[in-house]
């Protein structure tokens, strides 16, 4: 079973710019969530699709914002960059199809760097 | 306060050595706890998941959970060069897909 992908995996930006970051879940998935990796924060949750719908959302500014699509596939996107976007942006998949634990599985990440 | 600490390590033991690393946390809605294994340039790997509070066993791996004290631990066994790794607790207050809180991990080597 192939695992949850991420493109780009790495990526490098100018402050003002716009990007947009891919998630593939893994196959049968419904749910995908999206976590920014910093030295200083750790993992901190950004927000969670699931059938298309955003479920929950963390603490974040409105330049980032995400999307899902029909096939669970999902985006997403950060207007007008900062430095302090440059992180490590994890997507993860999981069934999420109830109530109970679910595992995330994650991928392996879009290293962005905003110059 | 940030909702869970963790210490950040670095955490350097010998082959064979048992392992604690432990979190703690201040939100009482938590109830369910995770354990994630994280190599370098990966994303994290689930390795245990409780609920509420009690042990949890698997392999050479043991999770406790302690809601009285907010305070959960992971103990590994007979610890491997393998295990080498960011292990990073997580919690929820729903379960599924919910928002899951980290801690900012600990950074184990274990040396041969």
């Amino acid at each position: 079973k192939a695992g949850v992908t991420q493109t780009p995996r790495y990526l490098i930006k100018t402050r003002g710019q716009q990007v947009t970051l891919s998630c593939s879940p893994i196959s049968g998935h419904r749910s995908v969530s999206w976590y920014q990796q910093t030295p200083g924060q750790g993992l901190q949750f950004l927000f969670e699709y699931f059938s298309e719908t955003q479920r929950n959302k963390g603490n974040f500014p409105g330049r980032f914002s995400g999307r899902q699509f029909s096939n669970s596939r999902s985006e997403m996107n950060v207007s007008t960059l900062e430095l302090g976007d440059s992180a490590l942006y994890l997507c993860a998949s999981s069934l999420a199809t109830g109530t109970g634990v679910y595992e995330q599985y994650f991928g392996p990440g879009t290293r962005l760097t905003v110059t | 306060q940030k909702e869970v600490e963790q210490d950040p390590g670095p955490l350097s033991v010998p082959e064979g050595a048992i392992v604690s690393l432990n979190c703690t946390y201040s939100n009482s809605a938590f109830q369910y706890f995770m354990w994630y294994r994280q190599y370098s340039r990966k994303g994290p790997e689930l390795l245990m998941y409780t609920y509420s509070s009690g042990n949890k066993e698997d392999g050479r791996f043991t999770a406790q959970v302690d809601k009285s004290s907010k305070y959960i631990s992971l103990f590994i066994r007979d610890s491997q060069p393998s295990d080498s790794a960011t292990y990073l607790c997580a919690m929820s207050s729903q379960g599924g897909s919910e928002k899951l809180v980290f801690g900012k991990g600990t950074k184990l080597t274990v040396n041969p």
